[in-house]
């Protein structure tokens, strides 16, 4: 039992590019999110999913995408990568409803230069 | 929608002394609270959460009060340790039977707790 698997750890992309970054639970948990956690700041949430097919923008959705076709998969999508997209991204769920501990992901560290 | 402030931004107590963080949250509809623990370079872990229907919940050395008329919450860690040495995250949540479509949970802004040994 994994827990939230994201990957990758870390990653450099250079101004312009594309990535995809990855959220996995082996949980059957509905609720999943993604935030976003510059230094030395708080979570700011980028988007989240009650279910698979169901998708919601958070306080900071600009810049991103992303699709739940499955209940285990969640990924994030940045296009057009910007150096105010650098930081450490979070992947968390939830086992029913907000109302649940979220359990996090050991985040991907990423760089935009 | 929910608005949650967190004070102190740091916090430095001697080793064994206790600390307080607080959190006040602007939705009354609010009624699940967790405290989240976030080691340097790791992820937050949930540490103490409280819900609307208790006024005190406690494990341990770590304690978290609610005071649902005033609208604020606060963790309080006694004995304090080393180990203690962290950023901690007071969060807030809608309850969803009265906010159908806001399913996520509004996080304050962190505290960087210090334990001088």
């Amino acid at each position: 039992n994994a827990g939230v698997t994201q990957t990758p750890k870390f990653r450099i992309l250079k101004i312009g590019q594309s990535m995809t970054l990855q959220c996995t639970q082996d949980m059957n948990h509905n609720y999943m999110y993604w935030y976003r956690q510059d230094p030395g700041m708080g979570l700011k949430l980028i988007y989240y999913s009650v279910g698979a097919g169901i998708t919601d923008k958070g306080e900071v959705p600009n810049g991103y995408n992303v699709s739940r076709s499955t209940t285990e998969d969640f990924p994030l999508r940045l296009e057009l990568a910007a150096p105010s997209q650098t930081s450490v991204y979070f992947c968390a769920t939830t086992q029913r409803t907000n109302q649940q501990p979220q359990h996090f992901g050991d985040g991907t560290r990423l760089s935009i230069l | 929608g929910e608005n949650v402030e967190q004070h102190p931004s740091t916090l430095s107590v001697q080793e064994g002394d206790s600390a307080v963080i607080k959190c006040t949250y602007s939705d009354s509809a609010s009624n699940y609270f967790p405290w989240y623990k976030q080691e340097l370079g790791k992820r937050p872990q949930l540490i103490i959460d409280i819900r609307s229907n208790v006024g005190e919940k406690k494990d341990q050395r770590i304690a978290v009060t609610l005071n649902k008329t005033a609208k604020h919450f606060s963790l309080h860690i006694t004995e304090t340790q080393p180990e203690d040495s962290a950023v901690y995250f007071c969060a807030a949540t809608l309850d969803p039977s009265y906010n159908f479509g806001n399913e996520k949970l509004t996080f304050g802004t962190g505290t960087r707790l210090t334990i001088i040994p």
